[in-house]
């Protein structure tokens, strides 16, 4: 919704280029890391995920890194377009005794400039 | 396509009003979950469901419950509305248990106690 990107981080990119949005995730026993896109007025939706035994995994448009030594986790978004404007937030997802807790990033907020 | 749907898209209470969130998903999926989203905080489980009639706390459950007396069917309640509720609720929804899948969210439902 409106309010929930008021605090966020900005990153403002020019239409065409591409964006980096990173985020650091706490456990490193987590097992799958996600991205959500989430637009004003809207729930998050899904973009991408990537195992914690791969590194690197490309979708449409989209290439998520994950560095398990830093803990870090980044989404790239090639070309970027005003639709892309957004708020962008991670989660990572931890087995426990065989339940699956997720645990999501604050955000953020992605501005496109024509 | 997987649709979750929230019934109200707005919401506005008086403290200490019963109020109720519904949430319907139309793809069959076994878990249910109800997130609250508030400015600076990423999202926090409050309920989840894993089939119906089923229930299990999430990190906030305090002055929330659930129900779910149908598949396609999960309800938010909260018993005595308090100021400190005001917030965006989210469901969402999942396939099956056991293993990670991904969680298909509504549009949410934003809350205001006054």
């Amino acid at each position: 919704g409106e309010s929930v990107g008021l605090h966020l981080p900005t990153l403002s990119v020019q239409e065409g280029d591409n964006s980096i949005i990173n985020c650091a995730y706490s456990n490193s026993a987590s097992d799958y890391f996600i991205w959500y896109k989430q637009e004003s007025g809207k729930g998050p939706q899904f973009i991408i995920d990537i195992r914690s035994n791969m590194d690197k995994r490309q979708g449409q448009r989209v290439t998520v890194l994950l560095n398990k030594t830093v803990k870090h986790l980044s989404l790239q978004i090639a070309a970027t377009q005003p639709g892309d404007s957004a708020v962008y937030f991670c989660a990572e997802v931890l087995t426990t005794s065989g339940t699956y807790k997720y645990i999501f990033g604050t955000g953020t907020r992605l501005k496109v400039l024509a | 396509d997987v649709k979750v749907t929230q019934s109200s898209r707005y919401l506005v209470k008086r403290t200490g009003e019963k109020v109720f969130l519904e949430c319907v998903q139309d793809m069959d999926h076994e878990n249910m979950f109800w997130y609250r989203q508030d400015p600076g905080l990423g999202l926090r489980l409050i309920y989840f469901s894993y089939d119906v009639k089923m229930k299990e706390k999430g990190d906030i459950p305090e002055g929330y419950s659930v129900s779910r007396e149908k598949k396609e069917r999960f309800s938010l309640i909260l018993e005595s509305a308090s100021t400190n509720q005001t917030s965006m609720y989210l469901c969402a929804s999942s396939l099956f248990w056991g293993s990670y899948n991904e969680q298909f969210f509504g549009p949410g439902t934003r809350l205001t106690v006054l």
